[in-house]
C-alpha cells in the first residue's frame, strides 16, 4: 500500500459542531503532517508528528487539536471553527521527519457555516 | 532561510508545444528541491526531486528539471504538453533540518487544444 488516505472527502459543519478528520498510511512512515490549503494558495504546514509525538505546531489555534493514536493514523479534531477555517486539509507522511519526500493524501474539503 | 520563487503565476500553452515553468531558489546550503503537481480538488503528487545527485532530474509523465547552482534555478520542462497536464504546479525546497517543505506560490498551467 503506497498511498495516504483521508476521510471524509467533504465535510460541512457549523461553528458549534465537533468533528474529526482522519488520515491513514500503511507505508511504515514515522512522520505525519497536517496542512491547510486555501483556494489558489500553497499548502501551509500546521502540525508535524514524529514517532507519534508532536514535534512542530505552527502556532495553530487551539480549536484545531491533532492526535496520533498510532504510527499509521493521524486525526485532526475540530471544535468551534470559524468560517475562515474553510479550506482543503491535506495530510502527508514521510519515512522520517527529516526525510526529503512527503507523500500527500487527497485532502478533506471543509466548509464551516 | 530557504525560499523558492515561482516566476509566473500562470502559463498558457497549446497542446503539443513545450512547457517551461520557472523556479528560483534561495538556500544557505545544498538544497533538496521538488516539483509537485495538484489537479483541481486533488492532493499533491510528486513529479520529481533533486537531492544532490544528477543535476538533470527526470520525473513522471515526461517532465524533467535541471538544477543550476550558478543560476539558483530549478525550472520544470516538458517537450510536448497534453491536455491532462493542466494543473497547479508547486516548486518546493526543504527547510533547514528538513522537517518542513517550503512551497512556492504556485504556477497554474493552462493547456489549450
Amino acid at each position: 500500500d503506497t498511498e495516504v488516505t483521508q476521510t471524509p472527502k467533504h465535510l460541512v459543519m457549523g461553528m458549534t459542531n465537533k468533528k474529526s478528520l482522519k488520515c491513514e498510511q500503511h507505508m511504515g512512515h514515522r512522520a505525519m503532517y497536517w496542512y491547510k490549503q486555501k483556494a489558489k494558495k500553497p499548502p501551509e504546514l500546521m502540525f508535524v508528528y514524529s514517532y507519534e509525538k508532536l514535534s512542530i505546531n505552527e502556532s495553530v489555534p487551539s480549536r484545531f487539536s491533532p492526535e496520533c493514536p498510532n504510527s499509521s493514523l493521524l486525526n485532526l479534531h475540530l471544535h468551534a471553527l470559524q468560517p475562515e477555517d474553510s479550506a482543503l486539509y491535506l495530510c502527508a507522511s514521510s519515512p522520517e521527519a527529516g526525510s526529503n519526500e512527503q507523500f500527500f493524501g487527497p485532502g478533506t474539503r471543509l466548509t464551516v457555516l | 532561510a530557504q525560499s523558492v520563487t515561482q516566476l509566473d503565476s500562470h502559463v498558457s500553452v497549446s497542446e503539443g508545444t513545450p512547457v517551461l515553468l520557472r523556479c528560483n531558489y534561495s538556500s544557505s546550503y545544498s538544497p533538496s528541491l521538488f516539483w509537485y503537481v495538484q489537479h483541481p480538488n486533488k492532493g499533491l503528487q510528486l513529479l520529481l526531486k533533486y537531492t544532490s545527485a544528477a543535476t538533470l532530474v527526470k520525473g513522471i509523465n515526461g517532465f524533467e528539471a535541471e538544477f543550476k547552482k550558478s543560476e539558483t534555478s530549478f525550472h520544470l520542462t516538458k517537450p510536448s504538453a497534453h491536455m491532462s497536464d493542466a494543473a497547479e504546479y508547486f516548486c518546493v525546497v526543504t527547510s533547514t533540518g528538513f522537517q518542513k517543505l517550503v512551497f512556492g506560490t504556485g504556477t497554474r498551467l493552462l493547456v489549450s487544444p
